[in-house]
């Protein structure tokens, strides 16, 4: 069964620093880009970031892009956001998803919830 | 950057009524368009992609039409776990999400 299982979400002071993991089962996680979509509450959809199978490419939107790095460790099939400088605007349901920057997201974990707030 | 813009932004109906979503993008994304179904508290679910492609698993009642700028989302005979929040998102150019389109009980 696939599974994509996000952590690490949580209460953090304007400025700080927040890493996500996401755990991935049931498909070759090294053959796909991966990617982290977020909403604000009761607010859209955001895409954040992908980065390729293999790590070696990265994208970024530009509400984030200097303050976030997405990365992978396809030895132990977990993807991470590292989150610098947050902001509240950053105050969102972070969620993991197979797939890539230029392609449809189709699979996508439970989410985790990240609240900037002092 | 790509704007993708979604009429309406709530739509009431009742179960069997035929419903119809639309999307807009700023400029031609092809038929480069996914539609998402998401229900409160879950993640997003691809229901559509390259605009009329249906994921497997998905009801034949929901189907998908454009190319270019405009395109559709259309339920045919909407049922109880139909009711919703729809986007759309052109994969063109990155990712851009619709804003939504909540579907309520009439």
């Amino acid at each position: 069964e696939v599974q994509l299982m996000e952590s690490g979400g949580g209460l953090v002071q304007p400025g700080g620093s927040l890493r996500l993991s996401c755990a991935v089962s049931g498909f070759t996680f090294s053959t796909y880009a991966m990617s982290w979509v977020r909403q604000a509450p009761k607010k859209g959809l955001e895409w954040v970031s992908s980065i390729s199978g293999s790590g070696t490419s990265t994208y970024y939107a530009d509400s984030v892009k200097g303050r976030f790095t997405i990365s992978r460790d396809n030895s132990d099939n977990t993807l991470y956001l590292q989150m610098t400088s947050l902001r509240a605007e950053d105050t969102a349901v972070y969620y993991c998803a197979k797939g890539d920057a230029g392609d449809v997201f189709d699979i996508w974990g439970q989410g985790t919830m990240v609240i900037v707030s002092s | 950057d790509i704007q993708m813009t979604q009429s309406p932004s709530t739509l009431s109906a009742s179960v069997g009524d035929r419903v119809t979503i639309t999307c807009r993008a700023s400029q031609s994304i092809s038929s480069w368009l996914a539609w998402y179904q998401q229900k409160p508290g879950k993640a997003p679910k691809l229901m559509i992609y390259k605009a009329s492609s249906l994921k497997s698993g998905v009801p034949s009642r929901f189907s998908g039409s454009g190319s270019g700028t405009e395109f559709t989302l259309t339920i045919s005979s909407l049922q109880p776990d139909d009711f919703a929040t729809y986007y759309c998102q052109q994969y063109y150019s990155y990712g851009t999400f619709g804003q939504g389109t909540k579907v309520e009980i009439k």
